[in-house]
């Protein structure tokens, strides 16, 4: 059971935006800490995709982008290609027993 | 570009214990400069962070898995392992070992993963 939820599907069409939302409470993102965000294609290791918030590693695409607010996050994906078909997952830490260091429920985007 | 390279057992018995090596390569665990992490994904689900230790030995464990969980390091080999006890079929997953980036208060992010093994528990 993961404190940070997210949509189970998102889909858009090949060059449309599609947003996925981490939402928390105040023991996590409410609390301020960070969320990162890792994108994982069928079959492999999750990869970062985000991190600290709205940061992207070396070599990530800049179609994508994070926000924080309040009790939540977001992951937008702009220009949305057939390569970004994959389950995305948000991260953050989590101040209750629950495990500290806690991954959103995941969400797969399907580009139509 | 560092790597990690899990090893370990496919297929572990219930109640026996799980053991996982990660290998890392094109970096130093001793260097200090990062913490090294355990994450499982069970099929067709989420991740579930199970701790993490620094080169001097320092651990920390998810408080929902702490009571069944060693995390070592062996610096000379540049690897760091995991254990898990009295497994039963609930631990099946696939585990990932990561370079885990700490930057603050709380702070922490996987930025290099395995490609992750495949553990059954089964008898």
């Amino acid at each position: 059971q993961s404190v940070l939820t997210q949509p189970p599907s998102v889909s858009g069409a090949p060059g449309q935006r599609v947003t996925i939302s981490c939402t928390g409470s105040s023991s996590n993102i409410g609390a301020g800490y960070d969320v990162h965000w890792y994108q994982q294609l069928p079959g492999t290791a999750p990869k970062l995709l985000i991190y600290v918030n709205n940061n992207r590693p070396s070599g990530v695409s800049d179609r994508f982008s994070g926000s924080r607010s309040g009790t939540s996050a977001s992951l937008a994906i702009t220009g949305l290609q057939a390569e970004d078909e994959a389950d995305y997952f948000c991260q953050s830490h989590d101040s209750s027993l629950s495990g500290n260091y806690v991954f959103g429920t995941g969400t797969k985007v399907t580009v139509l | 570009q560092v790597q990690l390279q899990e090893s370990g057992p496919g297929l572990v018995k219930p109640s026996q214990t799980l053991s996982l090596t990660c290998t890392v390569s094109s970096d130093s665990i001793s260097s200090g400069g990062y913490h090294w992490s355990w994450i499982r994904q069970h099929p067709g689900m989420g991740l579930e962070w199970i701790g993490y230790i620094y080169y001097n030995g320092n651990t920390y464990y998810n408080p929902s898995l702490k009571s069944r969980v060693t995390i070592s390091v062996d610096t000379s080999e540049n690897q760091f392992s995991l254990k898990l006890s009295s497994v039963t079929a609930a631990d099946t997953a696939v585990y990932y070992c990561a370079r885990t980036n700490y930057y603050g208060s709380a702070g922490y992010y996987f930025d290099h993963w395995g490609q992750g093994t495949l553990v059954t528990v089964s008898s």
